[in-house]
């Protein structure tokens, strides 16, 4: 089974810095099948990124993911208010198993 | 737009059943594959299980497989969850979620509010 671990459990920064989000896989993993998504409080998830570098339709491009192998990272160039949420990482690839990581909350600083 | 609206949700006891349904609005359901994701309160995302566009491949998280069902009826444009043998650990928001393409393994393009099941006696 792969697991996804995300860093930092918690990044505290504020509106205009730059952010930068890890997820790394127990195992290699097709950058085929990684995505990011966004959850705000109360809110269901928005898929952010998918392939591991593409955006999905209607994604500031300030959103940006990049990797592959076993490290993947999404960047928000320059926060804004709105950013502020929980970030999930995720593997959809049948074999090994869809799964997501733990989150990484983007707090303000 | 895309609307996905979950039902079934309540309280139930432990080793009983429960049935979620889905109902899909604003694309063409029979196009695309579906999941359920569930949110423990507290917790991060589990997916739980997906389903292609005709049925015809299916997965699920090893913590339910046995246990729960999915199925859909394109007629009908709903996605169904059977679960049984409900565990106090199953407790959670579950949501419903357009693949992005005709196969599950495709990511969650689009997601519904969720339905909050809750085991306990």
């Amino acid at each position: 089974e792969i697991v996804l671990t995300q860093s930092p459990g918690t990044l505290s920064l504020s509106p205009g810095e730059r952010a930068t989000l890890s997820c790394r896989a127990s195992q290699s993993v097709s950058s085929t099948y990684l995505a990011w998504y966004q959850q705000k409080p109360g809110q269901a998830p928005r898929l952010l990124i998918y392939g591991a570098s593409s955006r999905a339709t209607g994604i500031p491009d300030r959103f940006s993911g990049s990797g592959s192998g076993t490290d993947f990272t999404l960047t928000i160039s320059r926060l804004e208010p709105e950013d502020f949420a929980v970030y999930y990482c995720q593997h959809y690839g049948s074999s090994p198993r869809y799964t997501f990581g733990q989150g990484t909350k983007l707090e303000i600083k | 737009e895309v609307q996905l609206v979950e039902s079934g949700g309540g309280l139930i006891q432990p080793g009983r059943s429960l049935r979620l349904s889905c109902a899909a609005s604003g694309f063409s359901f029979d196009d695309y594959a579906m999941h359920w994701v569930r949110q423990a309160p507290g917790k991060g995302l589990e997916w739980v299980s997906g389903i292609s566009w005709n049925s015809g491949s299916i997965g699920y998280a090893d913590s339910v497989k046995g246990r729960f069902t999915i199925s859909r009826d394109n007629a009908k444009n709903s996605l169904f969850l059977q679960m049984s043998s409900l565990r106090a650990e199953d407790t959670a928001l579950y949501y419903c979620a357009k693949g992005m393409y005709f196969d599950w393994t495709s990511p969650a393009r689009s997601w519904g509010q969720g339905t909050l099941v809750t085991v306990s006696s």
